[in-house]
């Protein structure tokens, strides 16, 4: 079964301050990975893609910047957070497309920025 | 505007009915619908995809596709309390690597 597993779990950061996020996930060779934010009981936005190492496309601009280093790694960094930067980030993957395989969900980073 | 629109809001139902979830794309290039659910600090969780035009049933669950009014629903019929979460509506196209979430619907089940 693969799974998900992203860091921090919680992470409180001064406006200004550099941010990085990360997420690693098993049981799926060359998986497609996603980047997600949610603002607190509102819709997903979907932030980035990436389909291959060293790959990844921008969705919406948002001042922040992913990169995928390893084949099972995305990372989610930003050099200086803003106050709408709050919310919660979600890492997600699938194996294939939307219209053949379900997108699986990390448990989140909550990011508060102060 | 929202590509993906979802009602009502929020719903009460008591334990052991039917709660029914509704959600409308504007964007007739979406084929493929899906369904997650998220309880309240973790990832959404997929729950069921729908992807042609009819009925699809899946234990509790029953999902509705009109693809000519760009309508889904999607039924849970014996709520219990555990079916109290924020849920999804998902749509994408054929080939897309975009998949567009819609506002939410909170589930409340009243025990």
């Amino acid at each position: 079964a693969q799974t998900i597993h992203q860091w921090p779990v919680a992470e409180i950061k001064a406006v200004g301050s550099p941010l990085s996020l990360g997420c690693t996930i098993k049981g799926k060779s060359s998986p497609n990975l996603y980047w997600y934010w949610q603002a607190t009981g509102g819709t997903l936005q979907q932030l980035f893609y990436s389909i291959t190492v060293g790959q990844v496309e921008s969705v919406v601009q948002l001042n922040l910047s992913a990169s995928r280093p390893k084949d099972d790694q995305f990372i989610l960094s930003t050099e200086k957070l803003l106050l709408s930067h709050s919310g919660f980030y979600l890492c997600a993957g699938t194996g294939q497309t939307f219209s053949n395989e379900r997108l699986f969900f990390g448990h989140g980073t909550k990011l508060s920025v102060l | 505007q929202q590509k993906v629109q979802q009602s009502p809001e929020s719903l009460s139902v008591p334990e052991g009915g039917m709660a029914s979830l509704n959600c409308t794309s504007s964007d007739r290039n979406f084929q493929y619908f899906w369904w997650y659910r998220q309880h309240s600090g973790e990832g959404p969780k997929a729950l069921m995809s729908i992807f042609s035009d009819g009925d699809k049933k899946e234990g509790r669950f029953t999902a509705h596709l009109n693809k000519a009014s760009l309508h889904v629903s999607l039924h849970i019929r014996d709520s219990q309390p555990s079916d109290s979460a924020l849920y999804f509506c998902a749509a994408t196209s054929s080939g897309s690597w975009q998949l567009i979430f819609g506002s939410g619907t909170q589930l409340t089940v009243m025990p």
